[in-house]
């Protein structure tokens, strides 16, 4: 079974400084993938970023980077320079690539990230 | 992108009432799923498919069936709509399993 954790319900961050929200992940899978997505208040999901469990780097797009600390289980969200347009809800996700994870992606329950100005 | 679309955006619905959701892509992708969100419960899967006619079920499947005949189309279907399935629903879908998903934009649906 897989399981993601997002203990951070609620954040706040000033326009301009970076934020890191935070992922942990429980699986028996050797080998997964981890994701992030932004949910807006309009509704849509927008993918982020992917990590691959034996990729060497860490992975980052832009302004999203993903600090992975395999041995901690942890697959934290950072964004730099934030702007008033990252104020959404940001979801965690991860799948295993065994066969008993069936390709599903598990997500957390996610955070609300606001953007003050 | 059109790549996926649902149908209809929003319903109400009385509660009884059977109801079939849409979900239609043009990738060509062999994997596709269904969600649905709920506040404080994240994205929790209900079914989903792995091929034409190949589907299985998530960890939220009571009361509700799907349908795959093309590999375009992917059809929920709430058999009796209970107030409990109020919901945003989402189709996904995904080329293969080392990918992750592209959404749709979602399905509101209220049963009254």
């Amino acid at each position: 079974a897989q399981k993601i954790t997002q203990t951070q319900p609620g954040m706040f961050v000033q326009e301009k400084e970076a934020v890191t929200l935070d992922c942990t992940y429980d699986t028996s899978d050797p080998s997964y993938g981890l994701f992030w997505y932004k949910q807006p208040s309009s509704g849509e999901m927008i993918f982020l970023i992917y990590q691959g469990s034996y990729d060497q780097q860490n992975a980052t797009e832009g302004r999203y980077s993903l600090n992975f600390q395999k041995a901690r289980k942890s697959a934290n969200l950072v964004i730099s320079a934030s702007q008033l347009g990252d104020s959404a809800m940001y979801f965690c996700a991860m799948r295993g690539f065994s066969g008993g994870s069936n390709y599903k992606l598990t997500f957390g329950k996610g955070t609300l990230l606001t953007v003050n100005p | 992108d059109a790549g996926i679309t649902q149908s209809p955006r929003h319903k109400v619905t009385e509660t009884g009432t059977p109801v079939t959701l849409r979900c239609h892509q043009t990738e060509n992708h062999r994997y596709m799923y269904w969600y649905r969100q709920d506040p404080g419960h994240g994205l929790r899967l209900i079914h989903y498919s792995y091929g034409v006619k190949d589907t299985d079920k998530g960890e939220v499947s009571d009361g509700y069936s799907v349908s795959r005949s093309k590999t375009e189309d992917f059809l929920l279907t709430l058999e009796s709509a209970t107030s409990s399935q109020t919901s945003v629903y989402f189709c996904a879908i995904s080329e293969s399993e080392e990918y992750g998903y592209t959404f749709g934009s979602g399905t509101r649906l209220t049963v009254v």
